[in-house]
């Protein structure tokens, strides 16, 4: 089983829907991370998270701690966000980080 | 200030030889953070450095592997007599302190022949 699970592995929208894509893992962290791969490759970090919500425009991440569960949202869904969505747990022993498969999200006009 | 740097962004290397893949981070970031991705599969873990130390290398394959990052100069990863099965994107990450935002390089794909 891997330490961290994402769900759903692929996600089609249509343009203006809100999205939800969840993270589970069973590892402490100390810290969550949601990473975002555009289809070139590159890789931008959304958001860092140890507890609560961040917002951030139109996207949105919250983190459940005790129940070791993070959603990343996002309202008002555009093309420009097709991209796989990663969801990446910082051991708190130790400095690995696990990731999860990836959420390959498609927004069609 | 410019953001993580990698090169070179693409390296073929034949089975056996030498690869090398460089990062350097972003201004004033001394933690640096190596994965791979092999084709069709997700990120994994290699090594995390700080300036001169290696500071958890527990996903790093122990042999033919090797990084440094160096009090001057960009953090080097090392693969020794490559294999078909090293071709993969090798990604680096920075941050200024640990538990901090990360900051990803364009990565550097691998492709042994």
């Amino acid at each position: 089983k891997n330490e961290v699970e994402q769900s759903p592995q692929n996600l089609t929208a249509q343009e203006g829907e809100f999205i939800t894509i969840n993270c589970s893992y069973s590892v402490g962290i100390s810290a969550l991370h949601w990473l975002q791969q555009h289809p070139g490759g590159g890789i931008v970090s959304l958001f860092m998270l140890s507890s609560g919500k961040k917002k951030h425009g139109r996207l949105i991440a919250t983190i459940n701690i005790q129940e070791k569960h993070s959603s990343l949202h996002i309202t008002a869904s555009h093309p420009r966000d097709s991209a796989v969505y990663i969801c990446a747990a910082h051991s708190n022993t130790g400095n690995q980080f696990y990731f999860g498969t990836g959420t390959s999200l498609t927004v069609i006009p | 200030n410019a953001g993580v740097m990698q090169n070179p962004r693409h390296l073929v290397r034949r089975r056996g030889q030498e690869a090398r893949l460089r990062c350097s981070p972003m201004k004033g970031h001394s933690h640096v953070y190596w994965y791979r991705q092999l084709p069709e599969e997700g990120l994994k873990f290699m090594v995390y450095l700080q300036k001169e130390n290696i500071i958890d290398e527990s996903g790093m394959p122990k042999e033919r592997f090797s990084a440094e990052f160096p009090k001057e100069g960009p953090s080097i990863l090392r693969i020794q007599q490559v294999v078909r099965g090293d071709s993969a994107a090798y990604f680096c990450a920075s941050s200024p302190y640990i538990n901090e935002k990360l900051f990803f390089g364009s990565g550097t794909q691998l492709s042994v022949l």
